[in-house]
């Protein structure tokens, strides 16, 4: 299976920051790779797609990018409501897999 | 607006079968657009793929747990099922039914069932 590592695991920030989360394949996988924020109690919500395709709807502080091995997630100008955790996915290759998630945390 | 809902038992006891149906809404299973697929995520942890399925029943399985996993279609209804046989603690988990979206390898998972909890405990 190919492993996804996210980090940090997790990360303290406040209003107005700049994050990025950074994800990272055990082996290549091109840029088949999806971005999703979930909050407590709630299921994932889908945030970017093919590495760096905001999905619709989606404000236009997140961004992603990256290829190959080295992706990462960022928001430019935190909202209250961006606090959360955010998982990286990859489907180069059955089976598909997760990170294991980086909860952004309010300082 | 597409929506998916989970329907099934909250609690299975170990070595039995688990079973739950996703329902689908907004969208059609047997127009062949999409995957259908199922997620779990065990309480305070992350996010497992367990397997999908197309319209046509052909359906891909997590290899972590083959053998236990059928996944099957209802286009009538308009539903997908998960069955996992022989349970045991490590199964706890949120279960989301979600439509997989895209094309060649470009694959995501949008919308998201909102999730039922299944507690496997005797």
């Amino acid at each position: 299976d190919i492993q996804m590592t996210q980090s940090p695991s997790s990360v303290s920030a406040s209003v107005g920051d700049r994050i990025t989360i950074s994800c990272r394949a055990s082996q290549g996988i091109i840029n088949y790779l999806a971005w999703y924020q979930q909050k407590p109690g709630k299921a994932p919500n889908l945030l970017i797609y093919r590495a760096s395709t905001l999905q619709s709807g989606v404000p236009s502080r997140f961004s992603g990018s990256g290829s190959g091995t080295d992706f990462s997630l960022t928001i430019s100008s935190l909202q209250p409501e961006d606090f959360a955790t955010y998982y990286c996915q990859q489907t180069n290759t059955f089976p598909y897999t997760f990170g294991q998630g980086t909860k952004l945390e309010i300082k | 607006q597409v929506q998916l809902q989970e329907s099934g038992p909250g609690l299975v006891k170990p070595s039995q079968t688990l079973s739950l149906t996703c329902t689908v809404s907004g969208d059609s299973i047997s127009s062949g657009d999409h995957y259908w697929s199922w997620i779990r995520q065990p309480p305070g942890k992350g996010l497992e793929w367990i397997g999908y399925i197309y319209h046509s029943g052909h359906t891909y399985n997590n290899p972590s747990l083959t053998g236990r996993v059928t996944i099957s279609v209802d286009t009538s209804k308009n539903q997908f099922s998960l069955k996992l046989t022989s349970v045991s603690d490590a199964d706890t988990a949120v279960y989301y039914c979600v439509r997989e979206v895209g094309y060649s390898w470009y694959r995501w998972f949008d919308p998201w069932g909102q999730g039922t909890l299944v507690i496997v405990s005797s």
